[in-house]
């Protein structure tokens, strides 16, 4: 059964102050590994999608990587507007057809002034 | 604005009422989804629709009735519901089949049951 962890749970921020979010995970076989924002009372917004190790991409502020047993979300000089809940997902194939994927419990980010 | 829509917002509604939560997507997919949010859980998937079929059902209690009469609409019918059903319920869809096809998310319907 593949197995999502994310770390930490919560994440408290000045601004400009880089960190990273950890994303371990246990597949029996990686189709892709996703990282998603939420903002409270919102749905998931999608961010990334990595499929091997040593995989990385970028967007404005944030650096998702990719090794074979975890990811790493690495948040540069970050603002106020980062704040919220990043959510990290493996994906499975169904054999009906679609695509499950399995969620972490995500890591909250709140940025202060 | 996102490309798969969901209606209500929020839903207040008593444990002997039935209500029916509605999902429309405008993204050209052929798979949706019903997923779970409670506070402190993961997301858990619920049900899988593939080419308005259902593929996957997650165990989910019969209470949970879903319909999908095509590849962009999917409803989610509530009856006899218990208190801890409350949670978001989140729509998504994406193309069927295939690895790194990205599931999109609706904005959730928020749905409190007394």
């Amino acid at each position: 059964e593949d197995q999502v962890t994310q770390s930490p749970e919560a994440l408290r921020l000045q601004e400009g102050e880089s960190s990273s979010l950890n994303c371990s995970y246990t597949v029996s076989g990686l189709r892709g590994l996703f990282w998603y924002r939420q903002d409270p009372g919102k749905g998931p917004e999608f961010l990334f999608t990595l499929y091997s190790a040593g995989e990385e991409k970028e967007k404005e502020r944030l650096k998702a990587t990719l090794t074979k047993k975890e990811s790493f979300l690495h948040i540069t000089a970050p603002k106020p507007e980062d704040s919220a809940t990043y959510l990290c997902a493996v994906q499975a194939i169904l054999t009906g057809g679609g695509n499950k994927l399995t969620f972490g419990t995500g890591t909250q980010l709140k940025v202060e002034l | 604005e996102t490309g798969v829509t969901q209606t209500p917002r929020h839903l207040v509604m008593g444990m002997t009422n039935k209500k029916s939560l509605k999902c429309e997507q405008h993204l050209g997919h052929n798979a949706m989804y019903w997923y779970k949010q409670s506070a402190k859980k993961p997301l858990e998937l619920m049900f899988v629709y593939n080419f308005k079929e259902q593929t996957e059902n997650n165990s989910v209690p019969s209470r949970f009735s879903p319909e999908c009469p095509n590849s962009s609409h999917l409803f989610l019918h509530l009856h006899t519901l218990q208190p801890e059903d409350s949670a978001l319920y989140l729509c998504a869809s994406s193309q069927a089949g295939g690895f790194g096809n990205t599931i999109y998310f609706g904005e959730g319907s928020w749905l409190t049951v007394v």
